[in-house]
């Protein structure tokens, strides 16, 4: 079992649509939580980072995290053709991992107008 | 805001060669990773260093090595280049903790023919 795994896709939604990205992880002493977006030849950038259950908001997007079923999800509200990306979860441990993160495979979601 | 630069975009290298691909960061950030992207497989974690000297393998090590020398260089060291290390290699640090994830580069396409 892949320790960071993602929805595989490609998810396509129409514009003005919500996006439902999810994301399941094996170690259940994971402690933080990481949705990157990465567009196409392009180097990954930071969207949201979760730690406590529940959901965080910024924008558009909304991060909900269940340590319980050791799930992270993100959603996109009002999708637009530029939120078509390829988006990463990852995962950190915690502890003395030194920060590092795991990630999943990426999901490809595309906008279409 | 920190720069990360990775010293080139792309690059064609022979198989045997020895291959160093060099990442410089303009801050202080102690904590710098070297990850591959492979379609389909995500980002893999290769090797990362948490101090000047210091380093740790990553999820998959074999083929590589590493070099801290300076705190704002980390180089990673294609021993004897082969086909299966083609790839996008990304270099990543860790800003501030890990609440503010990671700076990436802007990649390397190695090609090794």
């Amino acid at each position: 079992q892949k320790e960071v795994e993602q929805n595989s896709g490609p998810l396509s939604v129409p514009e003005g649509a919500i996006a439902s990205l999810n994301c399941t992880y094996s170690d259940r002493g994971s402690q933080s939580f990481f949705w990157y977006r990465q567009y196409s030849g392009k180097s990954p950038e930071l969207i949201m980072f979760i730690y406590s259950n529940g959901d965080k908001e910024d924008g558009r997007f909304t991060a909900q995290l269940n340590k319980a079923s050791q799930y992270v999800s993100l959603l996109i509200r009002d999708s637009q053709p530029s939120d078509s990306a390829t988006y990463l979860c990852a995962v950190n441990q915690g502890g003395t991992s030194y920060g590092k993160l795991t990630f999943g495979q990426g999901t490809i979601l595309t906008v279409h107008p | 805001d920190v720069k990360v630069t990775q010293s080139s975009r792309y690059l064609v290298k022979r198989t045997g060669e020895k291959v160093f691909l060099e990442c410089v960061q303009d801050m202080d950030h102690e904590n710098m990773f070297w990850y591959r992207q492979d379609p389909g497989l995500g980002l893999r974690l290769i090797y990362f260093s948490y101090d000047v000297k210091m380093k740790e393998k990553g999820d998959i090590p074999e083929g590589y090595s590493v070099s801290r020398e300076k705190k704002e260089r980390f180089s990673l060291i294609l021993e004897s280049a082969s086909t299966n290390q083609t790839s996008m290699y990304l270099c990543a640090i860790l800003r501030d903790g890990i609440n503010y994830g990671y700076t990436f580069g802007s990649g390397t396409r190695l090609t090794v023919v």
